[in-house]
């Protein structure tokens, strides 16, 4: 069974500074996966999307990359802003039941002033 | 706005009663899915729908069901609610096309407290 992993659950971060969140999962045969934000009590945006054939994907200061081999993502986030305090999550969807998504805990961030 | 509605937003029950949450797609979309979300974990899967047929399905038992309508909107129903079944409840909707390419978009879900 897919197991997902997020590391680390929770970070604190002055405004400015550049991070990076981290996915792992057990079963390297994916299909593709998707990293999602998620504001409290509210449900989840998808900010990037990466096919299991490429390396990775860039949207503003996002850039999402995916080691498949490895079992690992990373998220990378320039310049945080206070804005982008939330919970980010990562969910894969498995090459042989591309119906479902096994999603990971998340990384609560908190991006401080 | 990804146009995902879903309805109520939270609603309180009782052990032993049934509840029946609402879905309303993205225009266009033909399929939804519907996740478990408990308190500080990431969503789990509980199934798909695809034209009106169930597409797949989590690790949950059969007191939760589903339902889609031809207009693609959908329902969760869960019987014989219990404590555990407290949770964010949230469907995401997407167009079926290229195999496992597609985005989901997702509701802001229900949140269902069980007393």
């Amino acid at each position: 069974k897919q197991e997902v992993t997020q590391i680390p659950a929770a970070l604190s971060v002055p405004e400015g500074e550049n991070l990076v969140l981290n996915c792992s999962f057990t079963d390297s045969a994916i299909y593709n996966l998707q990293w999602f934000r998620q504001d409290p009590g509210k449900g989840l945006t998808s900010l990037l999307l990466i096919q299991s054939s490429q390396r990775e994907q860039t949207s503003g200061r996002l850039n999402a990359s995916l080691d498949k081999s490895s079992g690992r993502s990373t998220l990378y986030i320039a310049a945080s802003q206070p804005g982008d305090s939330a919970t980010y999550l990562c969910a894969v969807r498995p090459r042989d039941n591309f119906n479902k998504f096994y999603f990971g805990s998340g990384t609560k961030l908190n991006v401080k002033p | 706005e990804t146009g995902v509605t879903q309805s109520p937003t939270h609603l309180i029950k009782t052990r032993g009663q049934q509840v029946t949450l609402r879905c309303s797609s993205q225009s266009g979309h033909n399929t939804v899915s519907w996740y478990q979300q408990a308190l500080g974990q990431g969503p789990q899967f509980i199934f798909q729908y695809y034209r009106e047929e169930e597409n797949g399905r989590g690790n949950f038992p059969p007191r939760f069901s589903g339902l889609q309508f031809p207009n693609y909107s959908s329902e969760l129903n869960v019987n014989a609610l219990e404590l555990d079944d407290s949770a964010l409840y949230l469907c995401a909707s997407s167009l079926a096309g290229t195999r496992g390419s597609e985005t989901q978009y997702f509701g802001p879900g229900t949140r269902l407290l069980v007393l």
